[in-house]
């Protein structure tokens, strides 16, 4: 069975940093795409950044601010949040990817990230 | 960036009443999209991709349909436990979702 668990959120300040873990079950992470999204609270669901292969994709709202990368050891994605601004606050979801960034088959319960002073 | 437009942003119905939503996009994605359920607290669950293909285990009272710019989620007879709010999503180029239709039930 495919799982996935995030974790790693909490509350940061503006300009803080944070790295979110999510690890997988059930598959190996690096035979598949694995992307990251976020919900702010109670708004809709924006994709962030994604990982296949060696190729890393993100959102324009976080270019150069976040970074995704994935340990094939633990079978763990990574997303390493610097400059955290009030409006990345949202819960962070990963999911498995179908075949070429095409849609998420599995996602995670999620990981809240607060930024706030 | 193409855009996705879904409606009703929500929606109240009785248990065994034919429930549907749709999406439209901002410009032909052909059969790249996709429904998800999103229950209270939890992560999306996928329903339905390639437009029109239910997922494995998702049960047949839920379907897709539509090309090009207009789709739609049509649910045939409205369980308690559909209590959820469902998003679209193209795939064409990136990913960008509707903005959800919250489903009550009366």
């Amino acid at each position: 069975e495919v799982q996935l668990l995030e974790s790693g959120g909490g509350l940061e300040q503006p300009g803080g940093s944070l790295r979110l873990s999510c690890v997988a079950s059930g598959f190996t992470v690096s035979s598949y795409g694995m992307s990251w999204l976020r919900q702010a609270p109670g708004k809709g669901l924006e994709w962030v950044s994604a990982i296949n292969g060696g190729r890393t994709y993100y959102a324009d709202s976080v270019k150069g601010r976040f970074t995704i990368s994935r340990d094939n050891s633990k079978n763990t994605v990574y997303l390493q949040m610097n400059s955290l601004r009030v409006e990345d606050t949202a819960k962070y979801f990963c999911a498995k990817e179908a075949g070429d960034h095409s849609y998420g088959t599995n996602w995670g319960q999620g990981a809240l990230v607060t930024v706030s002073s | 960036d193409i855009q996705t437009t879904q409606s009703p942003s929500s929606l109240s119905a009785s248990v065994g009443e034919r429930v549907t939503i749709t999406c439209r996009a901002s410009e032909n994605i052909g059969n790249s999209l996709a429904w998800y359920q999103q229950r209270p607290g939890k992560g999306p669950k996928l329903l339905v991709c390639a437009a029109s293909s239910l997922e494995s285990g998702v049960p047949s009272r839920f379907s897709g349909r539509g090309y090009g710019t207009e789709f739609s989620l049509t649910i045939s007879s409205l369980q308690p436990d559909d209590l959820a709010t469902y998003y679209c999503q193209q795939y064409k180029n990136g990913w960008t979702f509707g903005q959800g239709t919250k489903l009550e039930i009366k």
